[in-house]
């Protein structure tokens, strides 16, 4: 397996503009997560699935944020419309179980200008 | 309040030395401690996971404690190289995924 794909890489896009992140969890893996990271606040889990459902997104910083997962190879995190503030990286994680090992994508490198 | 602190902030060392990365923290109820190294650029990469009943957990040269008495953990990392110059993230679990508690990470550079 790949591991965790995340797309794109980096995203530099105007304040009002929707930015879509994308991630490819590894196959078998039932949770997925995403998380931000900045500088100020470190990692922070924005929300996670289990078998596609979504289980508690009570780290999504407002309703800007949204987060789908249609099936199990795929997801997405949707910020509309984005802020300067939302400039971080974004990663993408998946796990057998909630609590053995994540197994983190290289993360999507967001600038809003 | 749940919280998760790590020490030093950063640190230099010389290539070939040892050194302690220390992770205390006030999460309850507690499930696991887990260690991950996260070089520039990258996503997080786990070393360790430790539950309430481990007290030594070691990978390779990396070597993790835990005293659940006192909520304190440390990363040894013995005759460092090159390649360990990177962030060492100390992170709690409540016992689900949600309550998850980050440090904020120790950045380690190892030097010649």
């Amino acid at each position: 397996d790949a591991g965790v794909i995340q797309s794109p890489r980096h995203e530099v896009t105007e304040m009002g503009q929707e930015v879509t992140l994308r991630c490819k969890p590894i196959s078998g893996h039932d949770y997925l997560f995403w998380y931000r990271q900045t500088m100020m606040r470190g990692l922070e889990l924005l929300i996670y699935f289990n078998n596609n459902v979504p289980i508690d997104d009570s780290g999504m910083p407002e309703d800007r944020f949204s987060a789908k997962m249609p099936n199990a190879s795929f997801s997405t995190l949707k910020i509309q419309p984005s802020e300067p503030r939302d400039s971080a990286v974004y990663f993408c994680a998946s796990s057998l179980q909630i609590n053995t090992e994540a197994f983190f994508g290289q993360g999507t490198r967001l600038t809003v200008v | 309040k749940n919280q998760v602190e790590q020490s030093p902030q950063s640190l230099i060392i010389l290539e070939g030395k040892n050194c302690t990365l220390q992770c205390n923290y006030t999460v309850s109820p507690f499930s696991n401690l887990r260690w991950y190294k996260q070089d520039t650029g990258r996503g997080p990469v786990s070393l360790t996971i430790m539950t309430f009943s481990e007290n030594t957990k070691s990978n390779g040269r990396y070597t993790a404690t835990l005293d659940a008495d006192t909520k304190q953990s440390s990363l040894h990392i013995t005759a460092s190289q090159l390649s360990d110059s990177a962030s060492y993230i100390c992170v709690v679990s409540g016992g689900t995924a949600s309550k998850l508690t980050f440090g904020t990470g120790t950045r380690l550079q190892v030097t010649l």
